[in-house]
């Protein structure tokens, strides 16, 4: 399994605004898993890509997956005080196990 | 959605003492769980991987004599971190997941603090 490299490390907007974080990866996946975390809490999955995929919707959420640059986007469109969280990307690969990186830590200012 | 109870989710000990953690699985078979280390503002560090039925594969760096882990059902994994120190004091946090590249369902992790 590969470690995931989250982009920004931090992000502030305000509530209503769209959040966009990146992942970039270094070598071939079967899929991607994005996370979030509350502060003091575990971890929660929120959508997975698989690598023949490019685009995916769930709610608020819009993720996508270019293989050719190795690089994920998470959109959050009409952000909300309660999307405040760590936000981590995760590749995935036949082994099961998945290695975080540092997360982009996502601030919504209501 | 898949549940996974994590506790106690708080405990504080004295220096010296054996603390166990568990982790269930409430509404799936988890074929596969793992145990995480995460440190303040730190991400999660990967500790331990537990099949069902065998013995756990530690990551490197981990001492497996330190940080017991027993799989005994499809249900159930336990940490146990023993003859715990200061510096053992952390956020713990399990995850587990069923058969096939599903995604990991984590608990809602343990602070450990010793004195």
């Amino acid at each position: 399994s590969q470690q995931g490299e989250e982009d920004p490390q931090a992000l502030s907007i305000q509530e209503g605004e769209n959040a966009t974080m990146n992942c970039s990866y270094k070598t071939s996946i079967n899929n991607l898993q994005w996370y979030r975390q509350n502060s003091g809490r575990g971890l929660v999955h929120l959508i997975l890509i698989r690598s023949n995929e490019r685009e995916k919707h769930s709610g608020r959420l819009r993720v996508t997956l270019d293989t050719s640059k190795k690089s994920s986007s998470l959109l959050i469109t009409a952000s909300r005080a309660a999307d405040t969280a760590s936000y981590f990307c995760a590749p995935g690969d036949s082994s099961y196990k998945l290695i975080f990186g540092s997360g982009t830590r996502l601030l919504v200012r209501p | 959605g898949a549940v996974v109870s994590q506790h106690p989710s708080w405990v504080i000990c004295k220096s010296g003492t054996s603390v166990k953690i568990e982790c269930r699985s409430l509404d799936f078979q988890a074929t596969t769980m793992f145990w995480y280390r995460q440190f303040p503002k730190q991400s999660l560090m990967l500790m331990a991987t537990s099949n069902e039925g065998s013995k756990a594969t530690y990551e490197q760096g981990v001492e497996k004599d330190k940080f017991l882990i027993n799989h005994a059902s499809l249900t159930l994994s336990t940490l146990t971190v023993t003859s715990a120190h200061p510096e053992d004091s952390s956020f713990y946090i399990c995850s587990a997941t069923g058969p096939g590249n599903q995604p990991q369902h984590f608990g809602d992790g343990t602070r450990l603090s010793i004195l």
